[in-house]
């Protein structure tokens, strides 16, 4: 069946502008979570729902950075006013449920904000 | 913090068994070990976990000590596909904010013709 899948795959943006990702969950899969990894790091969490709620946020750096799942599938991360600190791999995963269910990863995308 | 200590590298011949360890000295009675791994340029893939009992699959099997203070992650032949980063991360099970998976650095294995 198909994975977790995320787009774009390469995003370049200038320092400053708006940028927002997509992350397309496994089906049927209520759990969804975003990380972030820099270069020559392991990946960092960032916020994860169960269903459309945001149950834990307390990764996101700051007040820039927002992720949303209105309808419990897709979730997009969004990230204002671009610095070039911002710049990694943002990937997202999904479980069935919470707890110690597996997670699935997605490709990721790659965020180079010049 | 990552509550586990990994070698940085690791070199392994193909077709041999790559024994990757993990220090997780602090774990507690309910943390889970799970290993992931990452193959350049994508996502962590799950690979395997266990809460006190030795455990195998199809991709590899886990060593847990008695006492739980260390694991190892058993390739029991490597090919070169295996070449990865490979992470070793202590997860509890349920309560706020155990859901998330906590990183370190990893191991980067590589698989030598």
């Amino acid at each position: 069946g198909a994975g977790v899948s995320q787009t774009p795959s390469n995003k370049v943006t200038e320092k400053g502008k708006y940028v927002e990702l997509r992350c397309d969950p496994i089906s049927g899969h209520t759990a969804l979570y975003w990380y972030r990894q820099s270069l020559g790091q392991g990946p960092e969490f960032l916020i994860y729902f169960q269903g459309t709620g945001a149950a834990d946020d307390s990764g996101l750096p700051n007040d820039r950075f927002f992720a949303v799942r209105p309808e419990g599938s897709v979730s997009t991360l969004k990230i204002q006013r671009t610095e070039r600190g911002d710049s990694a791999v943002y990937l997202c995963a999904s479980s069935l449920g919470l707890g110690t269910d597996t997670q699935y990863f997605g490709p990721g995308t790659r965020l180079t904000v010049l | 913090d990552a509550k586990t200590t990994q070698p940085p590298s690791m070199d392994c011949a193909e077709g041999r068994a790559a024994n990757l360890p993990c220090n997780h000295s602090t774990i507690s009675g309910n943390e889970y070990v799970y290993w992931y791994r990452q193959i350049h340029s994508q996502g962590p893939q799950y690979i395997i976990h266990g809460l006190k009992n030795n455990e195998t699959n199809e991709m590899a099997s886990l060593i847990i000590t008695e006492d739980r203070k260390s694991s190892t992650l058993i390739l029991p032949h490597a090919t070169l596909r295996d070449t990865a980063v490979y992470y070793c991360i202590v997860r509890v099970a349920g309560g706020a904010g155990s859901y998330q998976l906590t990183f370190g650095k990893g191991t980067k294995l590589s698989v030598i013709p």
